[in-house]
């Protein structure tokens, strides 16, 4: 199986400073049509889990543009430019190309 | 707008079963590949279960190979799971989530999700 390793586990933040999440796979993540299957998912406290992100960089109709994806082969990045309140919660990057795994997420508080 | 709306969660003894519902509306259902993902209580996320649009192709986590099936009925929008000989490490809340198809990808909408617990 896939494994997808988060980094850090626990991640406080000033407001208004930027946030970075790390999550690395233990496989390349490029599929046989060339397309990498890597997505970011953002869940707030008491509420369903979100996409913000897919295809390493797309991001989902309504997601702020201070979020953004980037990476290739076995290193994805999320990014928050300027972080909020309202982005607490837990990110988890999740792989599509070999089956579904998850990363452990990564819990993003207010400093 | 598309929504995922699970039901059927509750209190069950360890060995028991429970049948999981998802109603979906604002799409076309039987276009759309469906999942089935938990999350244990402070947990994080596992995939279990997995189904085709006409729901000839499925799959499932090891975890839950051979106790849980999944099924869909395209002519009332809805996906089920149907889980037997439940277990305390099954207790979870149970999301029904979406495949937005080959452009957008995985995981694309999700239920508010179900609580299940295992207990006696």
């Amino acid at each position: 199986d896939v494994v997808l390793t988060q980094s850090p586990l626990s991640l406080p933040v000033t407001l208004g400073q930027p946030a970075s999440i790390s999550c690395r796979s233990s496989q390349g993540l490029v599929n046989s049509n060339g397309d990498t299957y890597l997505n970011w998912f953002q869940q707030r406290p008491g509420q369903s889990p979100r996409r913000l992100i897919y295809k390493v960089s797309k991001r989902d109709a309504g997601v702020p543009d201070r979020f953004s994806g980037s990476g290739s082969g076995t290193d994805f990045t999320l990014k928050i430019s300027r972080v909020e309140a309202e982005d607490v919660g837990v990110y988890y990057c999740m792989q599509g190309t070999h089956w579904i795994t998850f990363g452990q997420g990564t819990r993003l508080e207010i400093k | 707008d598309v929504y995922l709306v699970e039901s059927g969660g509750g209190l069950v003894q360890p060995g028991g079963s429970l049948r999981l519902s998802c109603a979906a509306s604002g799409f076309m259902f039987s276009d759309y590949e469906m999942n089935w993902v938990r999350q244990a209580p402070g947990k994080g996320l596992e995939w279990i279960s997995y189904i085709t649009g006409s729901g000839s192709i499925i799959y499932y986590a090891d975890s839950v190979e051979g106790r849980f099936s999944i099924s869909r009925d395209n002519a009332k929008d809805s996906l089920f799971l149907q889980m037997s000989s439940l277990r305390a490490e099954d207790t979870a809340v149970y999301y029904c989530v979406r495949n937005g198809g080959a452009t957008t990808g995985h995981f694309d909408y999700w239920g508010q999700g179900t609580l299940v617990t295992v207990s006696s």
